[in-house]
Parts: structure tokens; sequence; C-alpha cells
């Protein structure tokens, strides 16, 4: 099955700082690469994905890169707030029904003011 | 906005006993999945459903058990609970056959004495 590898585990930065979160994945058939935030005692949420078909996504501070024949994937923040403090997590699986997701083990970043 | 929800926030269950875990969606949603949520490991995958009457292994079924006899709830059962259980479980859903953002309940922290 899918095995997916997170790191760093936890990233202390400094306020409008740039955070990078870097992920591994195992399965070569795995094409769908979201990205899940959890804020402190809340429910994770996705905040982007991409897909094989694709190298790079952005959406305002956040961006996503792939390297599907290196088989990882990448979270970047830029201009880092103290809102952007949360457990963010990869995950990744193949475009087959039921979605089945395999998780990366979460970043824990902590954005100083 | 989709609606999951749990039926406990917390629950304390003594070894040995059954303990059922409900979640209800109120989006139509295909795919219902449990997942429990231990520091360090992620989000990890117990079992899926993408069908009423379907269900299907995640990566760690072993102990538990599911029941989907309608579309909007997936039941989680622990058969004879352990204190290796003791965890955040948290259930989700999402529409449609292939991938799909994921819709969080809030979590049911399980503590198994």
């Amino acid at each position: 099955g899918e095995n997916v590898e997170q790191h760093p585990s936890t990233l202390s930065v400094q306020e409008g700082d740039s955070a990078v979160i870097k992920c591994t994945y195992s399965d070569s058939a795995s094409n769908y690469f979201p990205w899940y935030k959890q804020e402190l005692g809340k429910r994770p949420q996705l905040i982007i994905d991409i897909r094989s078909n694709v190298g790079e996504k952005k959406d305002q501070r956040i961006a996503v890169t792939l390297n599907k024949t290196a088989k990882h994937f990448s979270l970047h923040i830029t201009e880092t707030q103290p809102e952007d403090s949360a457990v963010y997590f990869c995950a990744a699986s193949r475009e087959a029904a039921g979605n089945k997701l395999t998780f990366g083990g979460g970043t824990r970043v902590l954005v100083k003011p | 906005d989709v609606k999951v929800t749990q039926s406990s926030r917390y629950l304390v269950k003594r070894t040995g006993e059954k303990v059922f875990l409900e979640c209800v969606q109120d989006m139509d949603h295909e795919n219902m999945f449990w997942y429990r949520q231990d520091p360090g490991l992620g989000l990890r995958l117990i079992y899926f459903s993408y069908d009423v009457k379907m269900k299907e292994k995640g990566d760690i079924p072993e102990g538990y058990s599911v029941s989907r006899e309608k579309k909007e709830r997936f039941s989680l059962i622990l058969e004879s609970a352990s204190t290796n259980q003791t965890s955040m479980y948290l259930c989700a859903s999402s529409f449609g056959a292939l991938n799909e953002k994921l819709f969080f309940g809030s979590g049911t922290q399980l503590s198994v004495l």
C-alpha cells in the first residue's frame, strides 16, 4: 500500500518568513495530493490540492509543487501570519472509488509574532 | 455548508466494553470514512464505505468493524475495547467516485481505561 512520509514534524518560523513542508510517497500510481490544515481543537480542512498532470499550483500565499519522478511534493507558505499556526497534513491517493487517502504524520507549524 | 456530526466529543470506556461511535452527514455524500489520529502518526484510515451496505478495510482495521445501513450514517464499532484504542477518532465524508474534498467531523476523543 501507499506510504507517505512528512518532514519536518515541527517547524517554527518568524512572522513574515516562509515555511516549507515536504512529503514523499511510495506508490508511483498515486495521482492526487491534497494538503489539510488542522487548527488547535478543530477539524482538518482542505487548503490546497494538486493532481499529477500539473507540477505546481498556487492559491494566494500557499503553493504546492509536485515532482512525480522523485515522488515528492511540498507545501510552501509565504509571508507567514499567526493564523497560519496549525498542524498541516499531506496525503496521497490513486484516483479510484472511495478516495482512499493515505496521510503523512503531520507538521506542527508555529508562527512567532 | 456540509455538516458531518459525530455523536460524542468525549467518551470514556472500560477495557472489554463494546463501543459505538456514530457519524452522520447531511449532504448526500457517497463516501464515508473513519480515521484515528495519534500524535506523530497522522490520520490513519480504519474503514471506509463508498455505498450503502458497502465497506472496505483501511490500513488499520484490526479490532474494529463498521456499519452503513443508511447513506447518511456510518458507525464505527469497537467489539472489545482495549487501552491501545485510546485515540481521537475522526469521521469524514466526500462526494463522488473520484478524489474529492474530505469533510471531517469534529472528532471523538475516546479513552479506554
